[in-house]
């Protein structure tokens, strides 16, 4: 079963940029995994942020992006807030999308 | 907007089987190009996808938990369901509906159901 690879742990200075990305452990991630990004904050559910590698809902901040990068998809965040300290986790659909695995999610810190 | 409301016992006794409902409102089951999907999250740890039914009615779930799943949709009430048998403690987690498509994702707040006799 396809294993999916984020960075247990980042630190981003308030205003500054961070990148999180998700990787495959079948190959190179591309748009037809259709990556999904969510932010989860402690006691909430998971809200979407980005889906089918780029897409933004109403809700999404400007500051985040979503794109591949490097054979991975990437979320990008530009100028951090307080608020944006959560958990973000990535979801990428293999075998055609019937088969759909989350990665271990990445714990963002702004400080 | 499109909302979700999971639904079912909280507390559920060891080899028995879990039942959950997620109520749609917003919009319907029965239309679009969706996925009605579950994913469930133990204390703690991270977010786990349990399996879908498609706006085709067809029905793809996790390998690991695949002998024990069955994702359901009841058009009439605007409702899809999960049942998962067997059940032991490690099922214990915060379960999640949600509809995914080419027009984003929608989650449910999640429902707590804890396994112990």
């Amino acid at each position: 079963q396809a294993v999916v690879t984020q960075e247990p742990s980042l630190t981003v200075s308030p205003g500054g940029t961070v990148t999180l990305t998700c990787g495959s452990s079948t190959g190179a991630v591309t748009s037809g995994h259709y990556p999904y990004w969510f932010q989860q904050k402690p006691g909430q559910a998971p809200r979407t942020l980005i889906y089918d590698t780029s897409n933004k809902h109403s809700w999404t901040p400007d500051r985040f992006s979503g794109y591949l990068l490097g054979g991975k998809a990437a979320l990008t965040l530009s100028g951090a807030q307080p608020e944006d300290e959560a958990e973000y986790y990535c979801l990428l659909c293999h075998n055609g999308a019937r088969l759909w695995v989350f990665g271990g999610g990445t714990k963002l810190t702004v400080l | 907007q499109v909302q979700l409301q999971e639904s079912g016992p909280g507390l559920v006794k060891p080899s028995e089987t879990l039942s959950l409902t997620c109520t749609v409102s917003g919009g319907s089951v029965s239309s679009g190009s969706h996925y009605w999907s579950w994913t469930r999250q133990p204390p703690g740890e991270g977010l786990e996808w349990i399996g879908y039914i498609s706006y085709s009615g067809s029905t793809s779930y996790n390998p690991s938990l695949q002998s024990r799943v069955t994702i359901s949709v009841d058009t009439s009430k605007n409702h899809f369901s999960l049942i998962l048998t067997s059940v032991t403690t490690a099922d214990t987690a915060v379960y999640y509906c949600a509809r995914t498509s080419a027009a984003g994702g929608y989650w449910g707040r999640g429902t707590l159901v804890t396994v112990s006799s």
